[in-house]
Formats: structure tokens, C-alpha cells, sequence
């Protein structure tokens, strides 16, 4: 079982649309939490950290649940611009090697 | 700005070459790392290097080596290049000074690399 696993969607969804990604992980000592985006043929990017209290920047919303074991991103009013894969990524104590999760396809159509 | 350059952007090489694909990162960050990305597969980590000529393993080593004489270069070396090796290559750097948890990851641009 993959330590960390996303929906690979896609998620389909119209402009203005809010959607909301949820990334699961396996080893509860993971301590820090990120969300990073990846347009089509570019390389990933930072989006943003999660923070236990949860964070929001602009339109992005990042979530963590501890006791579930999992983080989520909330994008409001969806902009064309949006569309890309996000990955969620989970580091483990004390590690410098983060793990990648596949990755979530979103779509902002029209 | 950080930046980090991957020496060519397409590659197309014959089964059998040795095959060398450059990375240098100008923020002088003490991490970096090599992935390749399929479809389906996601990142995985081929290499990482926490210091110069420091190396380790990651979840995929088999058939590749690297090199990191400089700080700021750190080169992925396919040894006899296989078909099953086409893919996107993808370099990262990180600061690695601070907390290990949180270290934010740069990527190059990548390199696909077709073996043919």
C-alpha cells in the first residue's frame, strides 16, 4: 500500500465551481504537510503548507486531520487557471526525502 | 529566485549508451535530488545527495548512478540506457540547513529522455 494516495480524478468542474481534494497517508509519524501544483508539462511547485490549524491563502484552503490520517485542499470560485495536477506531499520525521502522492487532476471548464 | 537547470529539456538516446543528465541548482542548497515521473506512477525518487559526494538510494536506484563533485552540480548517470528508462526526469533542490520536516523542494523543468 502506498504511504500516501490521492484520487487521481479528473475532477471535472465549471468556473466559479468550489472543489475539494483529500490526500490520505499511512504512517502516523508523518509531521509536515504540503500541497504542491503541476501544470501540464511544467514542474511541481510549491502551493502551499498545512498547518495543524489549518490555513488559507486566498481562494486555497489546506486542512489536516491528524486522527484521520488525512489532509485536504479546498479551491473556491475555481478560475480556468486552476487547472493542473496537485500533489499532496507528507514528510516523516526527521526525513529531508519527501513522499509524493500521485497526484489529483483538476479541469476548470467554461 | 531559486533556480534550477537541467541541461537539456528533450533527449533521445539508443539502448546501450551511457547517458549523463546534468542538474545545477545557483541557492546553494545542501539537498538534491533526482525523480522520474511516469504516468500513473507519480514522483519516485531515484537519488538523493544531503552533501557533496555524499549520496543515498532511493525507492527506484536500479540501473542508474550519480555524481556530486560540486555543490551545486548533481549529475544522474544511466550506465547502458534501457527502453524501460524512457521517462521524464525530474531535478529538485532543497536548503537542507533547517528542520528536516518542511524543506521546501525546487524542480528543473525536467528532461524527457527517450530510449529508443
Amino acid at each position: 500500500r502506498k504511504e500516501v494516495e490521492q484520487d487521481p480524478g479528473p475532477f471535472n468542474v465549471p468556473e466559479g465551481a468550489t472543489v475539494a481534494f483529500n490526500c490520505t497517508y499511512s504512517n502516523s509519524a508523518s509531521q509536515s504537510f504540503f500541497w504542491y501544483r503541476q501544470d501540464c508539462r511544467k514542474e511541481p511547485k510549491l502551493l502551499m503548507s498545512v498547518y495543524s490549524s489549518g490555513n488559507e491563502d486566498g481562494r486555497f484552503t489546506a486542512q489536516l486531520n491528524r486522527a484521520s490520517q488525512y489532509i485536504s485542499l479546498l479551491i473556491r470560485d475555481s478560475k480556468l487557471s486552476d487547472s493542473a495536477t496537485y500533489l499532496c506531499v507528507v514528510y516523516t520525521g526527521g526525513s529531508y526525502i519527501p513522499t509524493f502522492g500521485r497526484g489529483t487532476s483538476l479541469i476548470v471548464h467554461p | 529566485d531559486v533556480k534550477v537547470t537541467q541541461s537539456s529539456r528533450y533527449l533521445v538516446k539508443r539502448t546501450g549508451e551511457k547517458v549523463f543528465l546534468e542538474c545545477v541548482q545557483d541557492m546553494d542548497h545542501e539537498n538534491m535530488f533526482w525523480y522520474r515521473q511516469d504516468p500513473g506512477l507519480g514522483l519516485r525518487l531515484i537519488y538523493f545527495s544531503y552533501d557533496v559526494k555524499m549520496k543515498e538510494k532511493g525507492d527506484i536506484p536500479e540501473g542508474y548512478s550519480v555524481s556530486r563533485e560540486k555543490k551545486e552540480r548533481f549529475s544522474l548517470i544511466l550506465e547502458s540506457a534501457s527502453t524501460n528508462q524512457t521517462s521524464m526526469y525530474l531535478c529538485a533542490s532543497s536548503l537542507g540547513t533547517g528542520p528536516p520536516s518542511g524543506d521546501t523542494q525546487y524542480f528543473g523543468p525536467g528532461t524527457r529522455l527517450t530510449v529508443l
